[in-house]
């Protein structure tokens, strides 16, 4: 079965630090790869996603960036924190093809203060 | 802006009762769609997916799909309180690698 990890939990950081988010995907080849956040009482918002290693398509200009340096790993990262950057960090995968439904990670609750 | 649409709610039923998800589509292009079941402080969780016009049953749990009115649904029968989550309703977009969320809608099940 397939399994998808993502660490940490929850992240307190300084305005101005900078940021990694790890997501590994387990038993599944060439998964889909997605990061989304979620603003208090907010829905979905699409970040970044992933078809192969190396290929990054960008949804949002923003701060941060994504990294596909493994098939089953996905990193979210930031140079600089902002306060508007603080929300609730899910990754996710889909199998490949066309309209395939996405499984989510645990999520990480990231604060900037 | 392709967009997913959600009565944010809450809606409140009485245990046993029949819950009623609602959820618009702005895609004609969409070909799939899903509704995910999220508690609070936890990830989303998929609980139906629909592809064709009509209705899928799974369990206790019925999607229903109206492409030409662009409009899917989940009833929810015999509802009970450990239903009590947000339901967020979501369109894979027309070129099939994104997946589009709506806001999602509260839904309280009282014992």
């Amino acid at each position: 079965s397939q399994t998808i990890h993502q660490w940490p939990a929850t992240l307190v950081q300084p305005v101005g630090s900078p940021l990694s988010l790890e997501c590994t995907v387990e038993g599944t080849s060439n998964p889909n790869l997605y990061w989304y956040r979620q603003a208090a009482g907010r829905g979905l918002q699409l970040l970044f996603y992933s078809v192969g290693i190396g290929q990054i398509s960008s949804e949002v200009p923003q701060n941060l960036s994504a990294s596909r340096p493994q098939d089953r790993q996905f990193i979210l990262s930031s140079k600089k924190l902002l306060l508007s950057d603080s929300g609730f960090y899910l990754c996710a995968w889909s199998w490949k093809g066309r309209g395939t439904e996405a499984f989510f990670g645990q999520g990480t609750r990231l604060t900037v203060v | 802006q392709k967009e997913v649409e959600q009565n944010s709610g809450p809606l409140s039923v009485p245990e046993g009762a029949i819950a009623s998800l609602n959820c618009t589509y702005s895609d004609r292009g969409s070909q799939s769609f899903f509704w995910y079941r999220q508690y609070s402080g936890k990830s989303p969780e998929l609980i139906m997916s629909i592809y064709s016009n009509g209705d899928k049953e799974d369990g206790r749990f019925t999607a229903q799909l109206n492409k030409a009115s662009q409009y899917v649904s989940l009833l929810i029968r015999d509802s009970q309180p450990s239903d009590s989550a947000t339901y967020l309703c979501a369109g894979g977009n027309t070129g099939g690698f994104k997946t589009i969320f709506g806001a999602g809608t509260r839904l309280f099940v009282k014992a």
